[in-house]
């Protein structure tokens, strides 16, 4: 069985500074993991994903999270924080499901980034 | 770009009404789910499809059925709608073939009212 943790619900940092959004995850297999940013009122959108190759994965944005087997973690930074990063950010974990195609996806509680002038 | 389309942002029914929430995506992708997304609970799944006519249960589907009869389509039905299932309605699309690394791409959602 799969799981994910993100240790914060709420971040607050003021523009300029840098981002940390932490993700603990389990998993019985070798997993993927993605991130997903939802804006207010709007779908989620793919921020980066880490599916076995480099452990450092670079996303959209400014954004980069690494891959940490040893701790089971997947947490997402970004060196400067943007006013429009203000945003809803899910850790999301993947695996077969059986001996199917499909990606079972399971998510992250979110944590809420907001970010101060 | 992949574009999934939810035809309503909200909507507001009443307890009992029999509710039909679609989702249509226009790149051929074989996946198609249903979530339901609640504060503090991230995404929860439904039910999803693999195919025309398939379906599968997920997480939480009580409650609820699915019909896919294009591979275009894929709709969210409430039977008998109850205010518990007042709620954001998330769909999404994924191509098949490559499992868990498949992207999912979503909706911008159905926000759900049942009074």
């Amino acid at each position: 069985a799969q799981s994910v943790t993100q240790l914060d619900s709420h971040v607050s940092v003021s523009e300029g500074t840098p981002v940390l959004l932490r993700c603990n995850y389990s998993s019985s297999y070798s997993p993927s993991l993605f991130w997903y940013v939802q804006h207010p009122n709007k779908g989620l959108q793919l921020l980066l994903k880490y599916t076995s190759a480099a452990t450092l994965v670079k996303g959209i944005n400014g954004f980069e999270a690494e891959f940490k087997k040893s701790e089971t973690s997947f947490h997402l930074t970004k060196p400067s924080a943007h006013m429009s990063d203000a945003a809803e950010y899910f850790c999301v974990v993947s695996e077969n499901a059986g001996g199917t195609s499909y990606g079972k996806l399971t998510f992250g509680q979110g944590t809420i980034l907001t970010v101060h002038p | 770009d992949v574009k999934v389309t939810q035809s309503s942002r909200y909507l507001v029914k009443r307890t009992g009404e029999k509710v039909f929430l679609e989702c249509v995506q226009d790149m051929d992708h074989e996946n198609m789910f249903w979530y339901r997304q609640d504060p503090g609970l991230g995404l929860r799944l439904i039910y999803f499809s693999y195919d025309v006519k398939m379906k599968e249960k997920g997480d939480i589907p009580e409650g609820y059925s699915v019909s896919r009869e294009k591979k275009e389509r894929f709709s969210l039905i409430l039977e008998s709608a109850s205010t518990n299932q007042t709620s954001m309605y998330l769909c999404a699309s994924s191509l098949s073939g490559q499992g868990r690394k498949n992207i999912q791409y979503f909706g911008a959602g159905t926000r759900l009212s049942v009074l």
